[in-house]
């Protein structure tokens, strides 16, 4: 089955800087891939996803890009504030619904 | 307002006693499911359901029941907990025709002791 791998697993920024957490995974047929953003003591949420037939989309400061042929994708957080400090979760999925299989988190702290 | 509702928030327990967290969404989603969310481990999902009387295995299935007999409600259900079943426990749910947001609940954190 897929096995997805993030890292950093932990990830401290100076305000203002950017931050990048990447995920690879191991499925070829994987075609959706989120990112959750979970504060602490709260429910994750989606902050961007990509399809596989795209390589790279953005909104506001962040980005995500695909990289297919290497089975890696990767979160980009550009001018981080303090409020980005959160656990970010990638996932990966196949086909239809939502049997999304999570990498274990990546921990950022934007440091004032 | 659309939400997914898990109850209760908080739960300890001893081993052995069977016990249901409830999970309620109001958005008419078809597809809902279990995750479990352990440190370093992320999130991994128990089971699925892609619509009423339709569920399926996730990840890590074992010691745990679901069912589906109304779509709005998808409780999970621990016959005999073990402490190894301690854990931070999310209800999601989503419309499931391909690949769309899934919607989170609170999250209810378990203890078994």
């Amino acid at each position: 089955g897929e096995n997805v791998e993030q890292h950093p697993s932990t990830l401290s920024v100076q305000e203002g800087d950017s931050a990048v957490i990447k995920c690879t995974y191991s499925d070829s047929a994987s075609n959706y891939f989120p990112w959750y953003k979970q504060e602490l003591g709260k429910r994750p949420q989606l902050i961007i996803d990509i399809r596989s037939n795209v390589g790279e989309k953005k909104d506001q400061r962040i980005a995500v890009t695909l990289n297919k042929t290497a089975k890696h994708f990767s979160l980009h957080i550009t001018e981080t504030q303090p409020e980005d400090s959160a656990v970010y979760f990638c996932a990966a999925s196949i086909g239809y619904g939502q049997n999304f299989v999570f990498g274990p988190g990546t921990r950022l702290s934007v440091l004032p | 307002e659309a939400q997914v509702t898990q109850n209760p928030r908080y739960l300890i327990t001893v081993t052995g006693k069977k016990l249901t967290v409830t999970c309620s969404q109001n958005m008419n989603h078809e597809y809902m499911s279990w995750y479990r969310q352990d440190p370093g481990l992320g999130l991994r999902q128990i089971y699925y359901s892609m619509n009423v009387e339709v569920t399926d295995k996730g990840d890590v299935p074992e010691g745990y029941k679901v069912s589906r007999k109304e779509k709005r409600n998808f409780p999970l259900i621990l016959e005999s907990p073990s402490p190894n079943q301690t854990s931070l426990y999310f209800c999601a749910s989503g419309l499931g025709q391909g690949n769309t947001e899934a919607f989170f609940g609170q999250g209810t954190r378990l203890t078994v002791v």
